[in-house]
């Protein structure tokens, strides 16, 4: 079946340190992969995608790397600042638009 | 820069009444979406619309839901009968195609049935 899952709940990590979210999915046929960050009482915020014909990609401050063979993504935040903090879903998008969205993780950031 | 607009931003409702949330999509695109999410849960995906008809759906949107794009510009869900367990986060998104290209969100109506 289709499963989009994370690993942790919640991260805490001091500013100015690196984050690491992790995100395993269950369908290999996947071929497009989304991080959202959604911040208390709003909706889903892009920040970055991969397709399944890349392992990684680079943007400002934040870097995915996709596993296929072990159906891992995960998603980097260089520098971490007290705005990072909020939740984080790994999304897995079918051909016909559907996100399926994983758990979230609540990243926390301490001054 | 363009977004999807929602409106109530939040609806309270009495339970067995009649709810319809409306949704404004960034204009040029042609995919629209509604997802809920129940609160501290996952979203969750409702329904995929697209030329004037549904393309995708859910178990949770059963006949109790619809939606319309009744014109240029809205995209709106109706729950008729509102159950106690529809109170979520429903979102609204739209994006210009499918597969690999993005949604956009819009920020969320809360629906509360009491």
């Amino acid at each position: 079946g289709e499963s989009v899952g994370l690993h942790l709940p919640t991260l805490s990590v001091q500013e100015g340190d690196n984050s690491i979210i992790n995100c395993a999915y269950s369908n290999s046929a996947s071929d497009y992969f989304i991080w959202y960050k959604q911040e208390s009482g709003k909706g889903p915020q892009f920040i970055i995608d991969i397709r399944s014909n890349m392992d990684k990609r680079q943007g400002q401050r934040v870097t995915v790397l996709l596993n296929k063979t072990v159906k891992h993504l995960s998603l980097q935040i260089a520098a971490t600042q007290p705005g990072d903090s909020a939740v984080y879903f790994c999304a897995e998008r079918n051909q016909g638009g559907k996100l399926i969205f994983g758990q979230g993780t609540e990243l926390s950031v301490k001054p | 820069e363009p977004e999807v607009t929602q409106t109530p931003s939040h609806q309270v409702t009495q339970m067995g009444q009649e709810v319809i949330l409306r949704c404004v999509p960034i204009s040029n695109h042609l995919y629209f979406y509604w997802y809920r999410q129940i609160l501290g849960q996952k979203v969750e995906f409702l329904v995929s619309f697209y030329n004037n008809e549904i393309s995708e759906k859910s178990e949770i949107f059963d006949d109790q839901f619809s939606v319309e794009r009744p014109d240029g510009s809205n995209f709106t869900l109706k729950i008729r009968s509102t159950k106690l367990e529809d109170s979520a986060m429903y979102f609204c998104a739209s994006s210009p195609g499918t597969g690999n290209t993005e949604a956009f969100f819009g920020q969320g109506t809360r629906l509360t049935v009491v």
